[in-house]
């Protein structure tokens, strides 16, 4: 059973901070996702990274995929409160056709 | 159809009662999940389908516990003689290569009473 971990659980911080959540797990994964999901919703995919040592970013949003395929970041400069969700990363194992999606870290933005 | 479209929105059954969610993929998209989500938590695999066929099943349960995707018409999972425990937010998401990415429905949210 390939399992994801998340750190950290909650995060809470003001308007324009910067802030770093990671997933890790033991396993090697082909692909990772990061999504985010909003309360009553249901997750909204925000980027897939397939080879190690990526880096891809979106606005102010940084994704890294670990070299060994293992682990992941997402880095999110000047938070902003419509950033306010729930994080949840997800892997696909090599050959695998579904994912397994980390319990979340919950950030909470402050104005 | 732009994305996947889940009904009901929200569903109350009785215990005992039987629970059916669909699940409408994204136009042109052949692989159908389900997933569930408990308060606080992440979601939970339970079966990965394609048209007419189950791919993965291994996170659903044995018993009570079915899902189909026919030729024609949503994906259904269905839940028999439903207990507390099945309380949950049920999520679907459709993909069309199975690999890179899901989009998921608005859930479907289970309270059994």
């Amino acid at each position: 059973t390939q399992l994801l971990e998340q750190s950290p659980q909650f995060l809470s911080i003001q308007e324009g901070e910067n802030l770093t959540v990671y997933c890790n797990s033991s396993s090697v994964f082909s692909s990772l996702q990061w999504y985010r999901q909003e309360p009553g919703e249901g997750p909204v995919l925000l980027v897939t990274v397939v080879t190690g040592g990526e880096v891809k970013k979106l606005k102010r949003l940084t994704f890294q995929f670990g070299d060994a395929r293992k682990d992941s970041s997402l880095h999110i400069t000047a938070a902003q409160p419509g950033d306010t969700g729930l994080y949840l990363c997800a892997g696909a194992t090599t050959g695998g056709q579904n994912f397994v999606f980390g319990p979340g870290t919950r950030l909470s933005v402050l104005p | 159809n732009a994305g996947v479209m889940q009904n009901p929105r929200h569903l109350v059954r009785r215990r005992g009662q039987e629970a059916r969610l669909r699940c409408s993929p994204v136009k042109g998209h052949s692989h159908v999940y389900w997933y569930r989500q408990l308060p606080e938590e992440g979601l939970k695999f339970m079966v990965y389908l394609q048209k007419e066929n189950i791919i993965d099943e291994s996170g659903m349960p044995k018993e009570r516990f079915s899902a189909e995707f026919p030729k024609e018409g949503p994906s259904i999972l269905r839940i028999q003689q439903v207990v507390r425990g099945d309380s949950a937010a049920y999520f679907c998401a459709s993909s069309s290569t199975g690999s890179y990415g899901y989009t998921f429905g608005s859930g479907t949210r289970l309270t059994v009473v």
